[in-house]
């Protein structure tokens, strides 16, 4: 069974830093790419940032590039989201995402919450 | 950036009908675009990818059609599982979008 477990989520300041983890369990990890997908309170889900299976290849969204790094550590069975110079607009539910290298959203865990306040 | 426009905002249904839902992409995406089903407290669900093949579980009353930049997901004969809001994604290139979404709420 594919299970997706995130952690990580907390409240941190505006300006501040935080890291997310996801573990992975149930396939054969190295083979999917995986990705961040985040919504906020009441919103439609929002892409966030995308890595290739072999980690050689990631994607952000215009609203994370240059704050937000996507990492993975296929030994491990993990994927990382590592977030600097957050904003109040980051606050969000951000879910750990599984796909193959189209970026259909197969998998998705049950996500942490990220909340960004003063 | 590809930016997907989805309507109606919501839609009031009765169970038995069959809504259709829209999607509008502001280029073409071929047939790169899936459908997602979010119900309240829990994560989004594929219904259809390639703008009409059901994902592994999905009932055959969700049929997703289109291409380019038009696209519809209709549900034939709503049951009571179905009241959810319903979002779609493209694919076809990056940054990867997704609309508002249309809520689908009983009449």
């Amino acid at each position: 069974e594919v299970q997706l477990l995130e952690s990580g989520g907390s409240s941190v300041q505006p300006g501040g830093s935080l890291s997310l983890s996801c573990a992975a369990s149930g396939f054969i990890f190295n083979v999917f790419a995986m990705s961040w997908v985040r919504q906020a309170p009441g919103k439609g889900p929002e892409w966030v940032a995308s890595i290739r299976g072999n980690a050689g290849r990631t994607f952000y969204a215009d609203s994370v590039q240059g704050r937000f790094t996507i990492s993975r550590d296929n030994s491990r069975s993990t994927v990382s989201l590592h977030m600097s110079a957050l904003r109040p607009d980051d606050a969000a539910v951000y879910y750990c995402v599984r796909h193959w290298d189209i970026p259909i959203f197969e998998y998705w865990g049950q996500g942490t919450l990220v909340t960004v306040s003063s | 950036e590809v930016v997907l426009t989805q309507s109606p905002d919501t839609l009031s249904v009765s169970p038995g009908e069959s809504p259709t839902l829209s999607c509008r992409a502001s280029q073409s995406v071929s047939t790169s675009l899936a459908w997602y089903q979010q119900k309240p407290g829990q994560r989004p669900r594929p219904l259809i990818y390639g703008a009409s093949t059901r994902a592994t579980g999905v009932p055959a009353r969700f049929r997703g059609s289109g291409s380019g930049t038009e696209f519809t997901l209709t549900i034939s004969s709503l049951q009571s599982e179905d009241f959810a809001v319903y979002y779609c994604q493209q694919y076809y290139s990056w940054p990867l979008t997704l609309g508002g979404g249309t809520r689908v709420e009983i009449k």
